[in-house]
């Protein structure tokens, strides 16, 4: 079956500006994550939902960045107001369940750079 | 706060000789371990997953295995080819995290023909 996709796979944005990444999870995985790796280091996480909600956003960096997931399928990151520092790739994945021990499945990412 | 380490960052090998990956965590309160590849501009493929239960997991000419109470992770790979060039990442998922994986820096490796 399909995996994760993101769109889109490159976005190149000017400092101030407003800017959504979208996540299509695997069919029927109720959790969905989000990440963000810097170059040279391993993904940081961001955001879980787990359905409609979201149960943990304790590492979304500040008040400019936000997510959604208004029918507990497809998610989508909004950053406000980017920086040059908010330049990274940007994974989203999912697994079945709401247990910690559910493999997650990876999306190939959305690469963001604010000039 | 779980510490993920992966040393080295880097190892080049011929083609042909067994790799050995290294991974350690500071907090043994794991769900679960999991070892993850990544080629260069791409996301990440799942290799393996080990349950804190378990003391490794094999895939093919991949092996891992956990040792919570020294708070290690190590996979092996057998035979390596130029094809396993890549760099490899693990994550923990720490008890009472809702599954959010704390991973390493990672280990890129060049395996030469």
């Amino acid at each position: 079956g399909a995996g994760v996709s993101q769109t889109p796979s490159n976005k190149v944005t000017e400092k101030g500006k407003y800017v959504e990444l979208r996540c299509d999870p695997i069919s029927g995985h109720t959790a969905l994550y989000w990440y963000r790796q810097s170059l040279g280091q391993g993904p940081e996480f961001l955001i879980y939902f787990q359905g409609t909600g979201a149960a943990d956003d304790s590492g979304l960096p500040n008040d400019r960045f936000f997510a959604v997931r208004p029918e507990g399928s497809v998610s989508t990151l909004k950053i406000q107001r980017t920086e040059r520092g908010d330049s990274a790739v940007y994974l989203c994945a999912s697994s079945q369940g709401a247990l910690a021990y559910n493999e997650q499945f990876f999306g190939p990412g959305t690469r963001l750079t604010v000039l | 706060k779980q510490e993920v380490t992966q040393i080295p960052a880097a190892l080049s090998v011929p083609e042909g000789e067994n790799l050995v990956l290294n991974c350690s965590f500071t907090d043994s309160a794991i769900y679960n371990l999991q070892w993850f590849r990544q080629d260069p501009g791409k996301g990440l493929t799942s290799l393996l997953l080990i349950q804190s239960s378990q003391r490794e997991q094999t895939s093919g000419r991949l092996n891992a295995s956990l040792d919570k109470s020294s708070g290690r992770s190590t996979l092996y790979i057998a035979a390596s080819q130029p094809g396993d060039s890549a760099t490899y990442l693990c994550a923990a998922t720490l008890v009472d995290s809702w599954g959010k994986l704390q991973f390493g820096a990672g280990t890129q490796v060049v395996v030469t023909p």
